[in-house]
């Protein structure tokens, strides 16, 4: 199957600084990617929804001043968290689809796990 | 929108025998059930999937079959082993782009 690559798979920051998640598609261009936040023992839900070279679309609930999404080219996605807190805390999942793929098979990342202090 | 349903949330089985795990859906719209296993502390990987135009497949010791009447898709696992232990869950994707609504997932223990 198709590769998505995260960096960093985990990190560890202060209260109030902010931290950059990358998702790449490896080997295809993603024309849509998405971002999850996986609390433990529970489900992936949806953050939003990142179209190259468009605004994201955020799901209810979700700050997108707080959560920043990138998607500036067909390979690359970030999720930036903004003064981060640490109920921000969680692990956070990047998927992607392109125009190569079947339709409709989504390829997922590793994961970064994001600890603030 | 759409909304999918898991059970059991848990399920143990002792090696060898067979694992069942079922999913619903509400939207008759959706054409796309992918199944995912996901290891602790790695991200989700796509074990199988079915489209809304078969009712079964299957991939070795893995199938899922679809039940689009009744709204219903489950997982099989036959002669389960013990790396097959992990959080499997089920999704849906409807007709709006290439969202998928996840079930709540179930974590499947197979004791040697």
């Amino acid at each position: 199957g198709a590769v998505v690559s995260q960096h960093p798979s985990w990190v560890i920051c202060k209260s109030g600084t902010s931290v950059k998640i990358e998702c790449r598609s490896l080997d295809f261009q993603a024309t849509t990617m998405f971002w999850y936040r996986q609390f433990p023992k529970q489900s992936l839900m949806l953050m939003a929804t990142s179209n190259e070279g468009s605004k994201a679309t955020y799901e209810q609930g979700v700050e997108k001043d707080k959560f920043l999404i990138n998607h500036a080219s067909l390979t690359l996605s970030t999720l930036t968290v903004t003064s981060a807190h640490p109920e921000d805390s969680s692990f956070y999942i990047c998927s992607a689809s392109g125009q190569s793929q079947n339709t409709g098979e989504l390829f997922f990342g590793e994961g970064s796990r994001l600890t603030v202090l | 929108g759409e909304n999918v349903e898991q059970h059991p949330s848990t399920l143990s089985v002792q090696e060898g025998d067979s694992a069942v795990i079922k999913c619903t859906y509400s939207d008759s719209a959706s054409n796309y059930f992918p199944w995912y296993k996901q290891e602790l502390g790695k991200g989700p990987q796509l074990i199988i999937d079915i489209r809304s135009n078969v009712g079964e497949k299957k991939d070795q010791r893995i199938a899922v079959t679809l039940n689009k009447t009744a709204k219903h898709f489950s997982l099989h696992i036959t002669e389960t082993q013990p790396e097959d232990s992990a959080v499997y869950f089920c999704a849906a994707r409807g007709n709006a782009g290439n969202m998928l609504t996840f079930g709540g997932g179930t974590r499947l223990m197979v004791k040697p």
